[in-house]
């Protein structure tokens, strides 16, 4: 079984740009969140999805950012005229229920 | 409010035993779990406990469990190098009305030296 597979591993975008992330969860678990890490801090969360549903997007900045989960394919976290502040890593969870999540490798948003 | 502490950094010697810190606030909280992460990894779960347990021992690990202080250790028996990482303690407030994100630490720096 494979593990939540992410890509791609590290983009580069310049600000004003478009950036979509893609998260694969693992086989079985219809459960996906959304997570950033700001350098030297921990992980903040910031949406959680079941299939073709956004169940909690507290987390979420209000403008630019947006996610889907649908329901074929992968999550996707899309965000739309990146600035310099969004540089993080971007992590993405899949769950078979809301107990265990089990982390992907990431995606490093680097904006120039 | 919701809020998870750590200590930002730890530095022990090959052999010796490691326990890294945690405290949380949200008293719901129904699952709590330490994650490692090395340099530019994902997070991996290494454990986690039930907020009716006191401790649970996995192999070299063991998480104890301070419900009325809200106080989380995980306790690293026979340190080695291998384990230097970023720990992260994590709550899973569900019973708050959350959906089950979770909130997290800082992070424990583990420098294990030889």
């Amino acid at each position: 079984n494979a593990g939540v597979m992410q890509n791609p591993r590290h983009l580069v975008r310049r600000r004003g740009q478009e950036a979509r992330l893609r998260c694969s969860p693992m086989k079985g678990h219809s459960h996906v969140y959304w997570y950033r890490q700001l350098p030297e801090e921990g992980l903040k969360f910031m949406v959680y999805l079941q299939k073709e549903n956004i169940i909690d997007e507290s987390g979420m900045p209000k403008e630019r950012f947006s996610a889907e989960f649908p329901k074929e394919g992968p999550s996707i976290l899309r965000i739309q005229q990146v600035v310099r502040g969004d540089s993080a890593a971007y992590f993405c969870a899949s769950s078979p229920s809301r107990n265990e999540q089990f982390f992907g490798p990431g995606t490093r948003l680097t904006v120039l | 409010g919701e809020d998870v502490e750590q200590s930002l950094f730890l530095s022990v010697r090959e052999g010796d035993s490691s326990v890294i810190n945690c405290t949380y606030t949200d008293s719901s909280s129904t699952y709590l779990y330490w994650y490692k992460q090395e340099p530019g990894a994902g997070l991996q779960l290494l454990t986690y406990i039930f907020s009716n347990m006191d401790m649970k021992q996995d192999q070299r690990l063991t998480v104890l469990l301070n419900k009325k202080d809200k106080h989380l250790s995980l306790r690293i028996a026979d340190t080695q190098t291998g384990d230097s990482a970023i720990y992260f303690c994590a709550e899973n407030p569900i019973d708050g009305g959350s959906q089950g994100n979770l909130i997290f630490g800082k992070g424990t720096k583990l420098s294990v030296k030889p």
